[in-house]
């Protein structure tokens, strides 16, 4: 069964780059879902779709928010069977609760990671 | 952007009734359209998907219906553990997709 990890700093300083990565166990990144998202919740809101990448046949597609399509970077490490989210620029108004989430028995978001929790501040 | 659009905000619900929970897209989703239940400190949940099937292991309790634009969650009787945030999310521009703001169900 598919199971997802986010890790990465808790703190991260206005301006500079959030680095979350999420590690997939129970399949393989290569041969599993495809398709691997980032989703957040600021505290008491609402959860927010990120991006998703598509990883198939050794190439990948990348689909961000348009509100974060400038500051989003997705990418797919196959040897550590991981995907990661870079977000840049970032201000207190990315402090959130950041999960990743992928398909794994219907066509949207079965399988979600516990979540992590990242504030910006200096 | 699709915006989806839950309703009410807070539903109060006594233990064993029935709880009906709505959500409108701003445009057609067809039947791309999923329920999530959350809980405090804890990730999203999937319930539904396609509108209607239920996802593995969730109890029968759980049904989903609508199409396009309007779409409902209802729980047929309200457990202990059923009390939570839902919120709905669309996926007809998979992998791309928008959820609504929620409707915590407390306890009445």
């Amino acid at each position: 069964q598919l199971q997802l990890q986010e890790s990465g700093p808790r703190l991260v300083k206005p301006s500079e780059t959030l680095s979350l990565t999420c590690t997939v166990s129970g399949g393989s990144i290569s041969s599993s879902s495809y398709y691997w998202g980032w989703m957040r919740q600021p505290p008491g809101k609402g959860l927010e779709w990120i991006g998703t990448i598509y990883y198939g046949g050794n190439t990948g597609s990348t689909y961000y928010h348009p509100s974060l399509k400038s500051r989003v970077t997705m990418s797919v490490d196959t040897s550590k069977n991981q995907f990661s989210l870079n977000l840049s620029s970032v201000t207190a108004a990315d402090t959130a609760v950041y999960y990743c989430a992928s398909p794994d028995q219907s066509d949207t978001l079965d399988v979600w990671g516990q979540g992590t929790t990242v504030t910006v501040s200096s | 952007e699709i915006v989806m659009t839950q309703s009410p905000a807070t539903l109060s619900v006594s233990p064993g009734e029935r709880a009906t929970l709505s959500c409108r897209a701003s445009q057609s989703v067809s039947s791309k359209l999923a329920w999530y239940q959350q809980k405090p400190g804890q990730a999203p949940r999937l319930l539904i998907y396609g509108a209607s099937t239920r996802a593995t292991g969730i109890p029968v309790r759980f049904s989903g219906s609508g199409s396009g634009t309007e779409f409902t969650l209802t729980i047929s009787s309200l457990q202990s553990e059923d009390f939570a945030v839902y919120y709905c999310q669309q996926y007809n521009n998979w992998p791309a997709g928008t959820f609504g703001q929620g409707t915590k169900v407390e306890i009445k």
